[in-house]
């Protein structure tokens, strides 16, 4: 039973390019959880996904950022025309059900902005 | 603001000693409090804790939440250099159809030989 996914592990992008994320959850779990972590800051919540359905994304900058979580398929953080700061890791985390978000994390991709 | 406050932000003791960390917080809604260990990877969960005075406990790690003082402490006894790591505390917010965590910055322990 393989645990949360995220690919890549490390992105470097330059100033402007755009920057996918993306993670599978855990098999069974519907509930994915984006979170992003600067240096010397703790977890900052993004947005919270169903399938197909945003469900909360108080979290996320009003500009460049979105998210989707399709029926079939990873979750997908897109950052469009990333500035330097945007480096940052993104860890994602996914639960069977609603009120369980003590859930699992993945690994996180480290994103990198030249 | 749902806001989650730990201190120290960071500790280096030899191995052997005994370490508390805290962790308070504000937040509409509470639901659980949570404990996660992060070494340079995904945070891995420790403990989920709902219930005010009920210890959880495992092996040489507990934990125990205080609702009145909106707080909690997290003791680590004969700690090991494998436990050097950033300890994470986290809330949940069961506000509306949400449950998010809100996480404080952290404490970074180190555990010297």
């Amino acid at each position: 039973n393989a645990g949360v996914m995220q690919n890549p592990r490390h992105l470097v992008r330059r100033r402007g390019q755009e920057a996918r994320l993306r993670c599978s959850p855990m098999k069974g779990h519907s509930h994915v959880y984006w979170y992003r972590q600067l240096p010397e800051e703790g977890l900052k919540f993004m947005v919270y996904l169903q399938k197909e359905n945003i469900i909360d994304e108080s979290g996320m900058p009003k500009e460049r950022f979105s998210a989707e979580f399709p029926k079939e398929g990873p979750s997908i953080l897109r950052i469009q025309q990333v500035v330097r700061g945007d480096s940052a890791a993104y860890f994602c985390a996914s639960s069977p059900s609603v009120g369980n978000s003590a859930a699992f994390f993945g690994q996180g991709t480290r994103l990198t902005v030249v | 603001e749902d806001k989650v406050v730990q201190s120290p932000l960071s500790l280096v003791v030899h191995e052997g000693d005994t370490v508390t960390l805290n962790c308070s917080y504000e937040v509409t809604n509470f639901r659980s409090l949570l404990w996660y260990k992060q070494e340079k990877k995904a945070p891995t969960f420790l403990f989920m804790l709902t219930s005010s005075g009920i210890e959880k406990k495992s092996g040489r790690l507990s934990s125990i939440l205080d609702k009145k003082e909106l707080s909690s402490i997290l003791n680590i006894t004969a700690t090991q250099t494998g436990d050097s790591a950033i300890y994470l505390c986290a809330v949940e917010n069961s506000g509306g159809s949400n449950y998010k965590l809100t996480f404080g910055k952290g404490t970074l322990l180190t555990v010297n030989p």
